[in-house]
């Protein structure tokens, strides 16, 4: 089936650095990615959708200067943590879809601790 | 704005037990329906895909069924195991978003 390899699974950082979170489509083109946040024991957030070549459209109180969102090829969306702070230390999972037909499929997350 | 509801929250269950979970949807103009199965500390893992035309979907000891003029899904799970104990997710696919139930937490007791 349809894979979305995500790294690093886990990443500590000192706060007011930039963190770079990779997500790969290995057997599929994904031409459209999501990045979602989730806080423990609650449920996904979605932050952003990103087709390839656009720029990426963030939800309503997601700051699009702090989370940076690249989508530069089918098969590899980026999110960029800028300048992280203690309070952005949370669970980062993306998922991507070949479109309607074949459902979304999403990485392993990530977890990320700004110290 | 569609909105998932997912009944049980919480159902913990003898081992060997057969089971259903419920997820319910308001908008009935969706792609598909998919449930997921989401481990703590991990990411989702994709358990059906139930496309709008289709009525269900199997794989080993899982049956998904999608009533969507009523705006209905149930996950069904055969004889249930310990190594089923997770957090289960309905989502709905329409226009461009997946929209996500609450989930339902489920114990599988040895």
């Amino acid at each position: 089936g349809a894979v979305v390899s995500q790294h690093p699974s886990r990443v500590i950082c000192k706060s007011g650095t930039s963190v770079k979170i990779e997500c790969r489509s290995l057997d599929f083109q994904a031409t459209t990615m999501f990045w979602y946040r989730q806080f423990p024991k609650q449920s996904l957030m979605l932050m952003a959708t990103s087709n390839e070549g656009s720029k990426a459209t963030y939800e309503q109180g997601v700051e699009k200067d702090k989370f940076l969102i690249n989508h530069a090829s089918l098969t590899l969306s980026t999110l960029t943590v800028t300048s992280a702070h203690p309070e952005d230390s949370s669970f980062y999972i993306c998922s991507g879809t070949g479109g309607p037909d074949y459902g979304y499929t999403f990485g392993s997350g990530t977890r990320l601790t700004v110290v | 704005k569609q909105e998932v509801t997912q009944i049980p929250a919480a159902l913990s269950v003898p081992e060997g037990e057969n089971l259903v979970l419920n997820c319910s949807f308001t908008d009935s103009a969706i792609y598909n329906l998919q449930w997921f199965r989401q481990d703590p500390g991990k990411g989702l893992t994709s358990l059906l895909l139930i496309q709008s035309s289709q009525r269900e979907q199997t794989s080993g000891r899982l049956n998904a069924s999608l009533d969507k003029s009523s705006g209905r899904s149930t996950l069904y799970i055969a004889a249930s195991q310990p190594g089923d104990s997770a957090t289960y997710l309905c989502a709905v696919s329409g226009s461009e978003k997946l929209v996500f139930g609450k989930g339902t937490k489920l114990t599988v007791n040895p």
